[in-house]
């Protein structure tokens, strides 16, 4: 089935640790985008890639940093600069065409 | 002022009531209105997607775009319970290569059997 994969589902953070979250998609999705929500916050933007090697920062960039190395791979990377990490995360596709977003079932990561 | 604004309820409502869902937006550039819908701890999933102003209807769902009050709203006619999620609306900001949506907050609603 065609889709996108984040892993893992639940994710836990030590104090001044990074971790990396997976997103892979197999649709074939030029762009991808990730996305931080918090309760009553709505989704906010962190990074966002259009094509392999290239990306640019959300509104919310600050202790995140992102890679594109591969079309079907985005990994984004919570540094130990982000003090409040506690959020859902969930990555995102996009298609050539269609203006539309194609989600992942997000990953939840909290701190220890 | 934030560019999508959408009351976060939440909003409960018996089964079988219409539900009217709203954002309003602050650019009068944006064309394409679209609106998700999100159960808990899950990704969203695209609902309606409508360009410019008028109605688009889909089963129960009426997507409605008013361009001159700037005014979006997602109609919902003999709510289920399975309606319950969260309902986000969404606009894309920009084109081209710097394509990204902009999302609201999200209006929680809870339909009760």
């Amino acid at each position: 089935d065609g889709g996108i994969t984040q892993s893992p589902k639940y994710l836990f953070r030590k104090e001044g640790q990074n971790v990396t979250l997976s997103c892979e998609q197999n649709l074939n999705h030029d762009a991808m985008y990730w996305y931080r929500q918090d309760p009553g916050q709505g989704l906010r933007l962190i990074y966002y890639s259009q094509i392999v090697n290239d990306f640019q920062k959300g509104d919310i960039a600050e202790g995140y940093s992102v890679s594109r190395e591969k079309k079907e791979s985005f990994p984004l990377t919570v540094t130990s600069a982000q003090k409040n990490p506690t959020a859902f995360y969930l990555c995102a596709s996009r298609g050539r065409v269609y203006e539309k977003l194609f989600f992942g079932s997000g990953t939840q990561l909290s701190v220890l | 002022q934030k560019e999508v604004e959408q009351d976060p309820g939440p909003l409960s409502v018996p089964e079988g009531a219409i539900v009217s869902l709203n954002c309003t937006y602050s650019n009068s550039a944006f064309q394409y209105f679209m609106w998700y819908r999100q159960y808990s701890r899950k990704g969203p999933e695209l609902l309606m997607y409508t360009y410019s102003s008028g109605n688009k209807e889909d089963g129960r769902f009426t997507a409605q775009v008013d361009k001159s009050s700037k005014y979006i709203s997602l109609f919902i006619r003999d709510s289920q319970p399975s309606d319950s999620a969260t309902y986000l609306c969404a606009t894309p900001n920009s084109g081209g290569s710097n394509y990204k949506l902009t999302f609201g907050k999200g209006t929680l609603l809870t339909v009760n059997p």
